[in-house]
């Protein structure tokens, strides 16, 4: 089964207006850590945000912000704003708690339009 | 953040060479590296774990004779593509763990290898 499934291969958004991507994570294991990281075409992988399973509260970075649902397993990667400059790969990652290694999902393509 | 070399970024080679990969961590001791290997249009694969001083641990089929990684120092991990055929042709990955906090792990910029 996946660890993290990223149900939206690609999407669309305006200039200026938000964005949500979506992010859904299976473990069994309480103690585990979220991440968002962002590939423009350039290549290099960028961190974005984080988020532990213990946090009481949603993650937020500048315009980044992580809508963590424990329950529903998810941490949906919300951009706030968005500019020409999001447009990239945006790849939800976690590591469990016992592990070193972080699985990825498949990757959400997003397109800001002017 | 945290800032993370990786050279060279682009390299051509003929099949049957070997190529060197260098990963840096410039402003954070990591004692423990990754490479990863992604494909176009394709999430990134773990091909190895690095720790400084000790062997790396490898993923199930990644051949280890052929991807040889060297954690020298608590800043440089490198990885050999030996004999290369042009398979091996893809987009090289680094990262390095910073630890405490949230222990995140920073990107180097990545190394596109085509064997030509």
């Amino acid at each position: 089964a996946q660890k993290i499934t990223q149900t939206q291969p690609g999407m669309f958004v305006q200039e200026k207006e938000a964005v949500t991507l979506d992010c859904t994570y299976d473990t069994s294991d309480p103690s585990y850590g979220l991440f968002w990281y962002k590939q423009p075409s350039s290549g290099e992988m960028i961190f974005l945000i984080y988020q532990g399973s213990y946090d009481q509260q949603n993650a937020t970075e500048g315009r980044y912000s992580l809508n963590f649902q424990k329950a529903r397993k998810s941490a949906n990667l919300v951009i706030s704003a968005s500019q020409l400059g999001d447009s990239a790969m945006y790849f939800c990652a976690m590591r469990e708690g016992g592990s070193e290694k972080l699985v990825f999902g498949k990757g959400t393509k997003l397109t800001v339009n002017p | 953040g945290a800032v993370v070399s990786q050279h060279p970024s682009r390299v051509i080679c003929k099949s049957g060479t070997s190529v060197k990969i260098e990963c840096r961590s410039l402003d954070f001791q990591a004692t423990t590296m990754f490479w990863y290997r992604q494909f176009p249009k394709q999430s990134l694969m773990l091909m190895a774990t690095s720790n400084e001083g000790s062997k790396a641990t490898y993923e199930q089929g990644v051949e280890k004779d052929k991807f040889l990684i060297n954690h020298a120092s608590l800043t440089l991990s490198t990885l050999t593509v030996t004999s290369a055929h042009p398979e091996d042709s893809s987009f090289y990955i680094c990262s390095a763990r910073r630890g405490g906090g949230t222990d995140t792990q920073y990107f180097g910029p990545g190394t596109r290898l085509t064997v030509l």
